[in-house]
């Protein structure tokens, strides 16, 4: 069964920085591209970032570019959202999703960061 | 950046009612458009594929339609567990949300 979990939120001030974890499996996670996407309280879905499969494609969605960083260890079935600069407009529950053919076929549970100003 | 704008925000409907959802694109994106359902507290689910593919498992009463900028979802025929919130997005470039349609109970 194909599971995707999130770890790693919390509370933290603004300017502080987390990071994100996705553990992966139930598939050959170093086939595929993922991507980090939040959703603010109340708010529809945002995109954040982008990774291919091998990790040399990388983007940002403008909002985080700079404060954020993706990674991922195929070996370890990981996907990784490191997040500094925090500010408050960064609360948000975070999803990893797993890309298929260009569209989310796989998403996780979500973890909450709450960014305190 | 391509830009997309669903239509309406949110909408009243009652149980068996047809209801239609649009996206727009602000370039021609072929059929590389997506649709999700998203419930409160959960992660959201795909619903379609390259506009009008019903991913396994989504029962028919759910269709989706159109190319270049202009998409439509369906759902023909609704039920009580459709209330819910749905998304478009585009897989043409970097893969982007389009602002959501909430299905509220009439």
């Amino acid at each position: 069964e194909v599971q995707l979990v999130e770890s790693g939120g919390g509370l933290v001030q603004s300017g502080g920085s987390l990071r994100l974890s996705c553990a992966a499996s139930g598939f050959i996670f170093s086939s595929y591209e993922m991507s980090w996407v939040r959703q603010a309280p109340g708010k529809g879905l945002e995109w954040v970032s982008y990774i291919s499969s091998s990790g040399s494609t990388i983007h940002y969605a403008d909002s985080v570019k700079g404060r954020f960083t993706i990674s991922r260890d195929n070996a370890k079935n990981s996907l990784y959202l490191q997040m500094n600069s925090l500010r408050a407009e960064d609360t948000a529950v975070y999803y990893c999703a797993r890309v298929y053919f260009g569209y989310y076929d796989r998403w996780g549970q979500g973890t909450l960061v709450t960014v305190s100003s | 950046d391509i830009q997309m704008t669903q239509s309406p925000s949110s909408l009243s409907a009652s149980v068996g009612d047809r209801v239609t959802i649009t996206c727009r694109t602000s370039q021609s994106i072929s059929t590389y458009l997506n649709w999700y359902q998203q419930k409160p507290g959960k992660a959201p689910d795909l619903l379609i594929y390259a506009a009008s593919n019903l991913q396994s498992g989504v029962p028919s009463r759910f269709s989706g339609s159109g190319s270049g900028t202009d998409f439509t979802l369906t759902i023909s025929s609704l039920q009580p567990e459709d209330f819910a919130t749905y998304y478009c997005q585009q897989s043409y470039s970097i893969l982007t949300f389009g602002g959501g349609t909430k299905v509220e109970i009439k």
